[in-house]
C-alpha cells in the first residue's frame, strides 16, 4: 500500500478555492486516490475518488497528473463548515481486501 | 449509501474491564471493518470482521485483546478487553459493498478508560 504524504494543516478564507495537495510516490498501477473528509466527532465520508486526470463531483474536483505521483484536491468557495480534516488514500481498493489505510491528514481551517 | 449505529455512542470505563461495541447496519454489506482512533490522530484499522469466520487482525492487533464477532451480514461486534487507560479513542466501525469503491462509516464510539 502506497504511503502519503500532505500537509499537516491548512488556513483558509470563506469564498476562496482550497487546494491540497498529496504525494503518493510510490502509487502501484493498480491503485486509486481516494480522499475523505472528517468533521470533530463524525466517521470519516467519502468525497472523490480518481485514477488519472481530472475528476469532479458536486462537492469538489480531483486533478491527477499523469506520473500519477500525486494528486489535489480542490474545494471551490470554500465555507466555514468545510473545516474538517481531509485524507488522501492511495491503494488497489479492488483488490486489497477493501482496506482503508489512513495518513495523518490535513486539517482545514476556514474563517470568516 | 447505508446507515450505520454504533452502541454505545460513548462510555467511561474502570481500568481492566472489558467493554463490547455493536455496529448495526441497515441492509446487507459485504465487508465490514473496525478502526480505532486515538485522540488527535488518524484512523488505524484494526481488523476486518469476517461473516462466519475469525476476524483478519492488522498488525499490532490481537484477537485476546479485541475479539470480534460478525454473526451475519448486517451485524459485528468489537470488545477491547481488560483496558487501560492507553485505550481511549474512538472506535469506528465501517462497511463496504464488494467492487465498490466507497466506504461507509459509523458515529463512532467514544471511549474514555480511568
Amino acid at each position: 500500500l502506497a504511503k502519503t504524504t500532505q500537509p499537516i494543516s491548512m488556513d483558509s478564507y470563506e469564498g476562496q478555492e482550497v487546494n491540497i495537495t498529496c504525494s503518493h510516490n510510490n502509487i502501484a498501477t493498480n491503485d486509486y486516490i481516494t480522499w475523505y473528509q472528517q468533521f470533530p466527532s463524525q466517521g470519516p465520508r467519502f468525497i472523490i475518488q480518481g485514477y488519472k486526470t481530472k475528476v469532479t463531483n458536486e462537492v469538489a474536483s480531483l486533478f491527477i497528473p499523469a506520473d500519477r505521483k500525486s494528486s489535489t484536491l480542490s474545494l471551490p468557495r470554500v465555507s466555514l463548515s468545510d473545516t474538517a480534516v481531509y485524507y488522501c488514500l492511495v491503494g488497489d481498493i479492488y483488490n486489497q481486501g477493501g482496506k482503508l489505510i489512513f495518513g495523518q491528514g490535513t486539517e482545514l481551517s476556514v474563517k470568516p | 449509501s447505508a446507515v450505520i449505529s454504533q452502541k454505545p455512542s460513548r462510555d467511561i470505563c474502570q481500568r481492566g474491564t472489558s467493554l463490547t461495541i455493536q455496529c448495526q447496519v441497515d441492509s446487507q454489506v459485504t465487508m465490514m471493518f473496525w478502526y480505532r482512533q486515538q485522540p488527535g490522530q488518524s484512523l488505524t484499522l484494526i481488523a476486518t470482521a469476517n461473516q462466519g469466520s475469525e476476524a483478519t487482525y492488522e498488525s499490532g492487533f490481537v484477537i485476546d485483546k479485541f475479539p470480534i464477532s460478525r454473526p451475519n451480514l448486517t451485524f459485528s461486534t468489537l470488545t477491547v478487553s481488560n483496558m487501560s487507560p492507553e485505550d481511549s479513542s474512538i472506535y469506528l466501525c465501517s462497511v463496504r459493498w464488494d467492487r465498490q469503491e466507497t466506504q461507509y462509516f459509523g458515529p463512532g464510539t467514544r471511549l474514555l478508560v480511568l
